[in-house]
């Protein structure tokens, strides 16, 4: 069975802080995906990005950046530079490869919320 | 930009009352999804529905559950009798399918569920 791990509950941050929220996860599969999604106050969920396991290569995308690392099953988000829009809560999620008609179930961490303050 | 829409926002209802939450995915999308966050805690999948049928369910997803798509566009979950515990935001998601998992899912803006 898959799980999602997010051992921060909460972080507090001033503006203009970086940061970085950790991510660690669990799944039998080989093929598999990792994501992040932001709730901010408002509550609907909204996609930030996505990596496959079989491509480590970190990247950078504006503000957001993270940090892959298959032999520590660890998926990390981090902020560059917070505003204070940036505050919500952060969820890391992670999807098996399906062949099936399942489509891609996502199994959710706890989340950790963000609180940047100006 | 196209997007998941879902309805009631928010609905109350006594005990035992069923409700049935709406929600309109994204046209051109194969997959569909509900999920469920009981307040402050983590987004927990219910099931999932593909070409007219659940393609997988969570052990949430009881008999008091039902899913169905009465037409083109729309997508229900309906909860039969509802529990004080059946308190939540209930959200629906969809995918287009492709990459057989690594396609992200678009969320609605959820329905909360409140039950007294």
């Amino acid at each position: 069975a898959q799980k999602v791990t997010q051992a921060q509950t909460e972080i507090s941050v001033v503006e203009k802080e970086d940061v970085t929220l950790d991510c660690v996860y669990e799944t039998r599969d080989t093929t598999y995906y990792l994501f992040w999604y932001k709730q901010p106050p408002s509550g609907e969920l909204v996609f930030l990005i996505r990596r496959n396991s079989f491509d480590e290569q970190n990247e950078i995308s504006g503000r957001y950046s993270w940090n892959f690392q298959k032999s520590t099953s660890s998926f990390n988000f981090t902020i560059t530079a917070s505003q204070v829009v940036d505050s919500a809560v952060y969820f890391c999620a992670l999807s098996e490869y399906q062949i099936s008609a399942a489509g891609n179930k996502l199994t959710f961490g706890g989340g950790t919320r963000v609180l940047v303050k100006p | 930009e196209p997007e998941v829409t879902q309805t009631p926002s928010h609905q109350v209802t006594q005990m035992g009352q069923e409700v049935i939450l709406r929600c309109v995915p994204i046209s051109n999308h194969l997959y569909f999804y509900w999920y469920r966050q009981i307040l402050g805690q983590k987004v927990e999948f219910l099931v999932s529905f593909y070409n007219n049928e659940i393609s997988e369910k969570s052990e949430i997803f009881d008999d008091q559950f039902s899913v169905e798509r009465p037409d083109g566009s729309n997508f229900t979950l309906k909860i039969r009798s509802t529990k004080l515990e059946d308190s939540a935001m209930y959200f629906c998601a969809s995918t287009s399918g492709q990459g057989a998992g690594g396609t992200e899912a678009f969320f609605g803006q959820g329905t909360r569920l409140t039950v007294v």
